[in-house]
């Protein structure tokens, strides 16, 4: 069945700290990989996107992830938080159709300032 | 903003009782995503449209239902409603197939309330 597994649900870092977040999927085929970012009271937006090429991708704000095709993996990190990045994390796995997108349970990620 | 509108934005409503949520896609879009946020279960697929037709679907119940219309708007139907359909209900949108890489922009989210 497809899934995606997200390995922390809460996450508590101080400023300046680096962050992993742990990503795993299962799923058929041919993939396309998001990380998604819910900031309080917000809806969610894109972070980073991987489709093909580098496995080492970078996004907004400081992210970014690599893709571990052996691993069937897709880990965010950034190497210095802010309080800012106080939000709710998900990663996501398509096919390359674009079709049912699933989603991972969400990391929550505090920054002690 | 993404361009996704979603109405109402808050919705209080009875048990037992019928709701109906609107979603307007980007401009372009042709996919229609909902989605269901819930404190305990995170974000649940729905189901999916794409040009009117129905393209996936996910953990949606048979009380519920969508339709994607030929302006490309979406609504979902939510009937006999119980406590636990209380969420948050998001829309996304996307270009679609045919090159298509995946990423979806989601709407501010339409919150029901369940009493």
């Amino acid at each position: 069945a497809q899934s995606v597994s997200q390995h922390n649900h809460h996450v508590i870092l101080s400023e300046a700290a680096s962050l992993e977040l742990g990503c795993n999927y299962s799923y058929g085929g041919t993939v396309n990989l998001f990380w998604y970012v819910q900031y309080p009271g917000q809806h969610l937006q894109l972070l980073l996107k991987y489709f093909s090429g580098d496995p080492l991708v970078k996004g907004i704000k400081g992210f970014e992830a690599e893709f571990i095709k052996s691993k069937f993996s897709f880990n965010l990190r950034k190497p210095s938080v802010q309080w800012s990045d106080t939000a709710e994390y998900f990663c996501a796995v398509t096919n390359t159709g674009g079709f049912k997108t699933i989603f991972g349970a969400g990391t929550r990620l505090f920054v002690k300032a | 903003d993404s361009g996704v509108t979603q109405t109402p934005k808050h919705l209080i409503t009875a048990t037992g009782q019928r709701v109906t949520l609107r979603c307007s896609p980007r401009s372009g879009d042709l996919s229609v995503y909902w989605y269901q946020q819930s404190l305990d279960q995170g974000l649940q697929f729905l189901i999916q449209y794409y040009n009117g037709e129905e393209r996936a679907k996910g953990n949606i119940l048979e009380r519920f239902s969508a339709q994607q219309f030929p302006d490309l708007h979406s609504e979902l139907n939510l009937s006999s409603l119980e406590l636990g359909d209380s969420a948050l209900y998001f829309c996304a949108s996307s270009v679609g197939s045919g090159g298509n890489t995946g990423e979806l922009f989601f709407g501010e989210g339409s919150r029901l309330t369940v009493l």
